[in-house]
This record gives C-alpha cells, sequence and structure tokens, in this order.
C-alpha cells in the first residue's frame, strides 16, 4: 500500500505554540499533498510540495520533504484555535500505469488548538 | 466562483433502497473524482471520471455501486441495495487537469446513513 500515516494521531496545544505533524509513505512519489479537513466539511488543500523540493512554506505554515526517509512534516506556526481540524497527508501513486490525479490518503492527525 | 457542490448533504435509507448522490464540480473542471470516508479513517478512492468517460472504478465495489458524469449535469454516483456497510461520508472532489500535480478540490460531502 503506498498510503501515508500521519503522527500523532492527536495533537493538543495552547494557542500561539508550533504544531508539528509527521507523515510516512511506502513507494516514490511525484509530490504530496498536505490537506485539512474541519469537522463535518469536505478537504481543503493546504499545500503541494513535489519530489525534488525539500521545503515550502505558505503563511504559517511550513512543509518539508525527505524522500530518503520517505517523510514528510507540517509545522504550523502560532497556532490559532480555528486551526483546530483534521490533517491528511496525500500521495499521487507514481505506479506506472497508475491512475493520474489518485491520491491516497492518510488516517489523519487531530489537531485540537486551546484558546 | 462556486466550489464543488454536492447534495444532498445528509441522506437516510433503508436497507434495500437505492442511493444517489449528486455532485457538480468547480466551474471549468472537467476531472471528477469519488472517495468515501468512514469514521476516524482518511478518504479512499472509488472512482475517477471525465465527461462522459470512466477513467478509473478500480477502488468502486463492482457490485451494487455506479458512478456517471454525463455530457449535461452533475455527476451521480448510484449505490443500489444499500446495506448498513455503506454508510460513510462520500466525497467528491474535481479538478482542471488530471496530472499528479493538480490538487483537489472537494466538496462538504454527502453523509449516507443506511438504517
Amino acid at each position: 500500500s503506498q498510503q501515508g500515516e500521519e503522527d500523532p494521531q492527536a495533537l493538543s496545544i495552547q494557542e500561539g505554540e508550533n504544531a508539528t505533524m509527521n507523515c510516512s509513505y511506502k513507494t516514490s512519489i511525484n509530490n504530496l499533498q498536505w490537506y485539512r479537513q474541519n469537522s463535518g466539511r469536505g478537504l481543503v488543500h493546504l499545500i503541494l510540495i513535489r519530489s525534488n523540493e525539500r521545503e515550502k512554506h505558505s503563511g504559517r505554515l511550513r512543509v518539508t520533504l525527505d524522500t530518503s526517509k520517505k517523510s514528510s512534516s507540517l509545522l504550523i506556526t502560532a497556532s490559532r484555535a480555528a486551526d483546530t481540524a483534521s490533517y491528511f497527508c496525500a500521495t499521487p501513486s507514481a505506479d506506472r500505469g497508475s491512475t493520474l490525479g489518485r491520491l491516497y490518503f492518510g488516517r489523519g492527525t487531530q489537531l485540537t488548538v486551546w484558546p | 466562483n462556486a466550489g464543488v457542490m454536492q447534495n444532498p448533504r445528509h441522506l437516510v435509507r433503508r436497507r434495500g433502497q437505492e442511493a444517489r448522490l449528486r455532485c457538480s464540480p468547480m466551474k471549468g473542471h472537467s476531472h471528477v473524482y469519488w472517495y468515501r470516508q468512514l469514521p476516524e479513517e482518511g478518504l479512499k478512492f472509488m472512482v475517477y471520471l471525465q465527461k462522459e468517460n470512466i477513467i478509473d472504478e478500480s477502488g468502486m465495489p463492482k457490485e451494487r455501486f455506479s458512478a456517471e458524469f454525463p455530457k449535461e449535469g452533475p455527476s451521480i454516483l448510484r449505490i443500489q441495495q444499500v446495506v448498513r456497510g455503506d454508510s460513510a461520508a462520500y466525497f467528491c472532489a474535481s479538478s482542471p487537469q488530471g496530472g499528479y500535480n493538480s490538487p483537489l478540490h472537494f466538496g462538504n460531502g454527502t453523509r449516507l446513513t443506511v438504517t
């Protein structure tokens, strides 16, 4: 399975603290994507990092990718109560003949930010 | 610019009935994906469609499930003779292209409950 796995399963922090979530995957990838899901809603795309990139920033988000370790991390700096959500990493299959755009999702990290 | 629209938001069916889920992709998007999410789980790919074509249905059960994306109108995911195990959140996503580096835009899902 190429499914990414997030770690930890749940994370609880205070507002203003940083939150770090990790993702591991099993096979070669073209890119890795992070999504956020608020309770009862659909997923929202946060950031995409390509396999030839090591780090990417978007606002308070910082994503790293280590293809040698098949792992990625998502850092949210100066967290806010509104950041409370589930965070998923997703990878498209790089297998020959696989469907372009089909994503494999992990089970997610449930982040709770207390005011 | 409306996002991906799914309806209904909630659907309750008795065992043996049919469930029909609708998805209108974002304007200008011709690639549609259906995913299923069980409680506390990540999303699992079901089917990928372009207008009038099923590109990949390898994630969809071969019996009772079907999907279409007609030339006119929304994409439809149909589940015949529903069983309790079909209870889940079903998400539709769209993208303007089908490539590896095209993030998905998700709707808010249809929550199916089978009683």
